[in-house]
């Protein structure tokens, strides 16, 4: 089974500031990687996705950057808001299609 | 408020008892997922259909049995279940079964087991 590695499992950023959080990766074939954000009592939804033929990708204060080569890809939350507070979790597809494995999750907080 | 449409919210239920989650989505996708998700931890795949059949099953426990009835419901029917099932139970949809393609998760049933 694939693994997902994600780092760090904690992270406490300013607001304004920038949160960082890394993903690792093993081997695919498969050409998709999301993002997904949790709040609690809610299901995980959706952040932004990237596939590896693009370097990176910017929705709003949200930034994917891919590095194929080194099988790792980070999420960038730009000028964090404390509503931004929340468990990230990052994903990749296993070569049977349709299942993702998810990394361990990076609670964000973010302090006012 | 999530495409996916997941019912009850909140399940408390006994060992002996017998209950089922119901999971709704109107979206036209055509692969459905369970996950279980413990405290603190990431989302595990339980189940997978594809075009209503069983596609994957991650070796669950057959106390713990999933009901595609159409392409917009998903059932997990769930009997004699042990305190450490208690978790929060997720259904996720997508579009395309055959490629990969953005899940959309429920909010879940939070499950407990006395």
């Amino acid at each position: 089974q694939q693994q997902v590695k994600q780092s760090p499992q904690s992270l406490i950023v300013q607001k304004g500031g920038i949160s960082i959080i890394n993903c690792a990766y093993e081997n695919t074939a498969f050409d998709y990687f999301p993002w997904y954000q949790q709040f609690p009592g809610k299901g995980p939804a959706l952040l932004i996705a990237i596939r590896p033929d693009v370097s990176e990708k910017k929705e709003g204060r949200f930034t994917i950057s891919f590095n194929k080569s080194a099988k790792q890809f980070s999420l960038h939350i730009m000028d964090s808001q404390p509503g931004d507070s929340a468990t990230y979790f990052c994903a990749a597809p296993e070569a049977a299609g349709n299942k993702l494995t998810f990394g361990g999750g990076t609670r964000v907080l973010v302090k006012p | 408020d999530t495409e996916v449409t997941q019912t009850p919210k909140h399940l408390v239920m006994g060992m002996t008892n017998k209950k089922s989650l119901k999971c709704e989505q109107h979206m036209g996708h055509r692969a459905m997922y369970w996950y279980k998700q413990k405290a603190k931890k990431p989302p595990e795949l339980m189940f997978v259909y594809s075009y209503e059949k069983l596609s994957i099953n991650e070796s669950v426990p057959s106390r713990f049995s999933p009901e595609c009835p159409n392409s917009s419901l998903l059932n997990l029917h769930l009997h004699a279940l042990q305190p450490e099932d208690s978790a929060l139970y997720l259904c996720a949809s997508s579009q395309d079964p055959g490629s990969n393609q953005p899940q959309h998760f429920g909010d879940g049933t939070r499950l407990s087991i006395l």
